[in-house]
């Protein structure tokens, strides 16, 4: 079945700077790759998510690349802000699963520092 | 509509207790999902419901766990016979859409489970 590895585990980053998540996963029939970020005590919130048909997305501060021939895909957050402190988690979604169920990545502990 | 809610938000309960949880999906969205979350973990997927058939499982969902959703709309997860391995917390998602492209989920802020 598919599997995500995520790296990397924590990730501190001075405010302003930029932030850089990266994901890897096993199945080549995936075709749908979310982003999830969670808050303390909170369930995940989906922020971006790419099809295997595109190459790279971006709403505003952030974006996402997925490389299908090397399996991997990364999310790129700029001027980081305060508020992007949180674990964010990638994933994908196999194709042999009529469910269209999610597989996570284990997810990136972001810190802002001010 | 404010999303997905779920019911309660903590429950702690002492091993061999049965438990039950609610979750309400977004209006009109026809898929509802379950998953596990343990510490410093990403979410585990365990059933899904298209409307009110129960159509996928995994293997994490032992014979202590059952789902319902009965008319299609709110569902509920219950563990029998709690174990202290059972402590997570369960968190539900619904979609809108068939299942090519993937429907975006989205997720519920969850019920934190503590058995003692």
């Amino acid at each position: 079945g598919e599997n995500v590895e995520q790296h990397p585990s924590t990730l501190s980053v001075q405010e302003g700077d930029s932030a850089v998540i990266k994901c890897t996963y096993s199945d080549s029939a995936s075709n749908y790759f979310p982003w999830y970020k969670q808050e303390l005590g909170k369930g995940p919130q989906l922020i971006i998510d790419i099809r295997s048909n595109v190459g790279e997305k971006k709403d505003q501060r952030i974006a996402v690349t997925l490389n299908k021939t090397a399996k991997h895909f990364s999310l790129h957050i700029t001027e980081t802000q305060p508020e992007d402190s949180a674990v964010y988690f990638c994933a994908a979604s196999p194709l042999d699963s009529s469910a269209s169920k999610i597989i996570f990545g284990s997810g990136t502990r972001l810190s802002i520092r001010p | 509509d404010t999303g997905v809610s779920q019911d309660p938000r903590h429950k702690i309960t002492k091993r061999g207790q049965n438990v039950t949880f609610r979750c309400d999906p977004i209006s009109e969205h026809n898929r509802l999902y379950w998953y596990r979350q343990t510490l410093g973990q990403g979410p585990e997927f365990l059933t899904y419901f298209q409307n009110e058939a129960q159509l996928e499982k995994s293997r994490l969902l032992s014979d202590r766990f059952s789902a319902e959703r009965p008319k299609g709309s709110f569902s509920t997860l219950e563990i029998q016979r709690t174990e202290q391995g059972d402590s997570a917390m369960y968190l539900c998602a619904s979609s809108l859409g068939v299942s090519f492209p993937p429907p975006a989920q989205y997720f519920g802020p969850g019920t934190r489970l503590t058995v003692l």
